[in-house]
């Protein structure tokens, strides 16, 4: 696709479960970062992978929190045990490479947890 | 670490006016300033940028000004329209060293018509 491209769009589970959101990103682009963003809030940085290392994971909040990019492309953001605060839209986003370039944002999966 | 704090939170314009937000940085490292538009239920849109080296960039109606000196910049919005009612972010990021954008808290534009 044209775009970052992110799944589920929604998400609903249930408070301990555990959850994968996935992003696939521009083709090409070699760095790709997660946000979260609270209600009313802009977003906060979680992780920025350049290529199939995680660059800088200083944003995730606590060890329930992991992602990983294999192959240098698709990333999954995997959340275990997740606790109602975790509910949020999860935000993706891709640039060529990580300095002095754009980042494009993906739609979001909006997590919920009940 | 960088904070960037924006204002106003909420701003309502007659259609056809201009809309100005503003934004001010603590990391005077950062030297990337983009702005986002984010519609209801869609991911931030990027729709202008600044680089340091320069004060000022504009693209038809959107513009955008930086003053390193103070840290602060803005958006200017001119002729506005409705489909510019959006909530509007501003960001910042180093180009060195830490890669992620520390965005404002975002700004609620209303075009009224």
């Amino acid at each position: 696709g044209a775009g970052v491209s992110q799944t589920p769009s929604n998400k609903v589970t249930e408070k301990g479960k555990y959850v994968e959101l996935r992003c696939d990103p521009i083709s090409g682009h070699t760095a790709l970062y997660w946000y979260r963003q609270s209600l009313g809030q802009g977003p906060e940085f979680l992780i920025y992978f350049q290529g199939t290392g995680a660059a800088d994971d200083s944003g995730l909040p606590n060890d329930r929190f992991f992602a990983v990019r294999p192959e240098g492309s698709v990333s999954t953001l995997k959340i275990q045990r997740t606790e109602r605060g975790d509910s949020a839209v999860y935000l993706c986003a891709s640039s060529p490479t990580g300095a002095r370039t754009e980042a494009f944002f993906g739609q979001g999966t909006r997590l919920t947890v009940v | 670490g960088e904070n960037v704090e924006q204002h106003p939170s909420t701003l309502s314009v007659q259609e056809g006016d201009s809309a100005v937000i503003k934004c001010t940085y603590s990391d005077s490292a950062s030297n990337y300033f983009p702005w986002y538009k984010q519609e209801l239920g869609k991911g931030p849109q990027l729709i202008i940028d600044i680089r340091s080296n320069v004060g000022e960039k504009k693209d038809q109606r959107i513009a955008v000004t930086l003053n390193k000196t103070a840290k602060h910049f803005s958006l200017h919005i001119t002729e506005t329209q409705p489909e510019d009612s959006a909530v509007y972010f501003c960001a910042a990021r180093r180009n060195q060293g830490a890669q992620k954008l520390v965005f404002g808290q975002g700004t609620r534009l209303t075009i009224n018509p």
